[in-house]
């Protein structure tokens, strides 16, 4: 089955600092990628996406490629903000899905400090 | 930006009992969804509902589970008879048919954290 792997948090890090969190992906096909976020006490707000192998989504600084090759849609932020401390997810829509059923991961969550 | 809309945030209630977890999706949208997230846990898909029936399930939403679009705003998730392990924050989301645009996306209410005792 379909399955999505990241980083354990929870991560800190201080302002402008560099951030990466890992997602790994199991799928047949090309699933399309996603990162969600959720700020606290709201509810989980679409980041980024790519739909095809090499894409590269992007979006408030933050970046992820679609990579094929190694099954990776690693999220990557130059220079984070405390406005950035939220749990970051993962998922994966199954090629040809017409519909939004997500596979998750777990959650990663991110703490930045001034 | 539009919002999906869940009542009530917390939801407390014994074994055993019903509870009705409420939404409001966007009001143009047509796909409506239910995910959990058990505490430390991943988010999981329950169920998704287009044309006043469910479209797609999983295998979590066995018989304690139903859906509901009562009127034409409300979407609602039951739970016949609670157990302990129902205990998880339960997203709403809904979005519109996949390719009526190309840039939809699915939008979450914040969630009816449910606690069973």
């Amino acid at each position: 089955g379909n399955s999505v792997t990241q980083m354990e948090g929870p991560v800190t890090l201080s302002e402008e600092a560099f951030l990466t969190i890992n997602c790994t992906y199991t799928a047949t096909g090309y699933p399309s990628l996603f990162w969600y976020v959720q700020y606290p006490g709201e509810g989980l707000q679409l980041l980024l996406k790519a739909t095809k192998a090499d894409d590269k989504g992007s979006n408030k600084g933050f970046e992820a490629t679609y990579r094929k090759e190694t099954t990776s849609f690693h999220l990557e932020k130059g220079s984070v903000q405390v406005s950035d401390s939220a749990v970051y997810f993962c998922a994966l829509r199954p090629s040809g899905a017409g519909s939004y059923q997500l596979t998750f991961g777990k959650g990663t969550k991110l703490s930045v400090i001034p | 930006e539009p919002e999906v809309t869940q009542t009530p945030s917390h939801q407390v209630t014994q074994m055993g009992q019903e509870v009705i977890l409420r939404c409001v999706p966007i009001s143009n949208h047509l796909y409506f969804y239910w995910y959990r997230q058990i505490l430390g846990q991943k988010v999981e898909f329950l169920v998704s509902f287009y044309n006043n029936e469910i479209s797609e399930k999983s295998e979590i939403f066995d018989d304690q589970f139903s859906v509901e679009r009562p009127d034409g705003s409300n979407f609602t998730l039951k739970i016949r008879s609670t157990k302990l392990e129902d205990s998880a924050m339960y997203f709403c989301a809904s979005t519109l048919p996949f390719g009526v645009t190309t840039n939809e996306k699915l939008f979450f209410g914040s969630g009816t954290q449910l606690s069973v005792l």
